[in-house]
């Protein structure tokens, strides 16, 4: 069956940077992107970035985000740096279905900011 | 960069009685294959959320048949036609026309009377 499982939450202060993994099984992993979303308490799930496991190819929605992947352990990894409080969120990685939409969910990491 | 709307974003409903939920898009989600990438998700509190409707009416395996998408172009709807317990939660749309990211609504919060 299909899972990705995150990292553990994480406590920063601000202007730290955290990274977040994302470990995938259960289907081919090079043959889908695979996004990251994260949701701020009341708040929908909001668009990090992106990437194509097969070639690294990444887009994000900041310059201070990095997404990477390592093939032989089929994880993707989630970078931000320069945290602000504004920066709290729950952080997801999420399957895109190669048909428009997104199927599985990580089960989500904490990510808090504060000094 | 587009932007989708939903209404209302609150909605009491008493068990048994139908809701709907409307999403509207700031642009044409018909992609240029000619289909239509307009998906609905719920979200229960502490949960991730779960895909209910792909492709503006397709349902995913398991969901029960009171959920039903409809709508064209950039207004579509989520009707559910008789509410039970288990459905509270917050119900977001999610276009996935415009690449390279799926941009999803504010969130419906549906309650349970």
């Amino acid at each position: 069956q299909v899972q990705l499982v995150q990292s553990g939450a994480e406590v920063k202060t601000p202007g730290a940077s955290v990274k977040v993994s994302c470990k995938a099984s259960g289907y081919s992993f090079t043959a889908h992107y695979i996004h990251w979303y994260r949701q701020a308490p009341g708040h929908g799930p909001e668009w990090v970035g992106r990437i194509l496991p097969s070639s690294g190819a990444a887009r994000s929605f900041q310059g201070r985000v990095s997404i990477t992947r390592d093939t032989s352990i089929t994880t993707v990894y989630m970078e931000m740096s320069r945290l602000t409080s504004d920066d709290t969120a729950v952080y997801y990685c999420v399957r895109d279905d190669r048909a428009g939409s997104l199927d599985y969910w990580g089960q989500g990491t904490l990510v808090t900011v504060s000094s | 960069d587009v932007v989708m709307t939903q209404s209302p974003l609150s909605l009491p409903v008493t068990p048994g009685q139908p809701a709907s939920i409307s999403c509207r898009s700031s642009q044409s989600l018909v992609h240029s294959d000619g289909n239509t990438y307009l998906s609905w998700f719920h979200q229960r509190p502490g949960q991730t959320p779960r895909r209910l409707i792909y492709k503006v009416s397709n349902r995913d395996s398991g969901v029960p048949d009171r959920f039903g998408g409809s709508g064209s172009g950039t207004d579509f709807t989520l009707e559910i036609s008789r509410v039970e317990a288990e459905d509270a939660g917050v119900y977001y749309c999610m276009e996935g026309t415009h690449w390279p990211s799926f941009i999803f609504g504010q969130g419906t919060k549906l309650e349970i009377k």
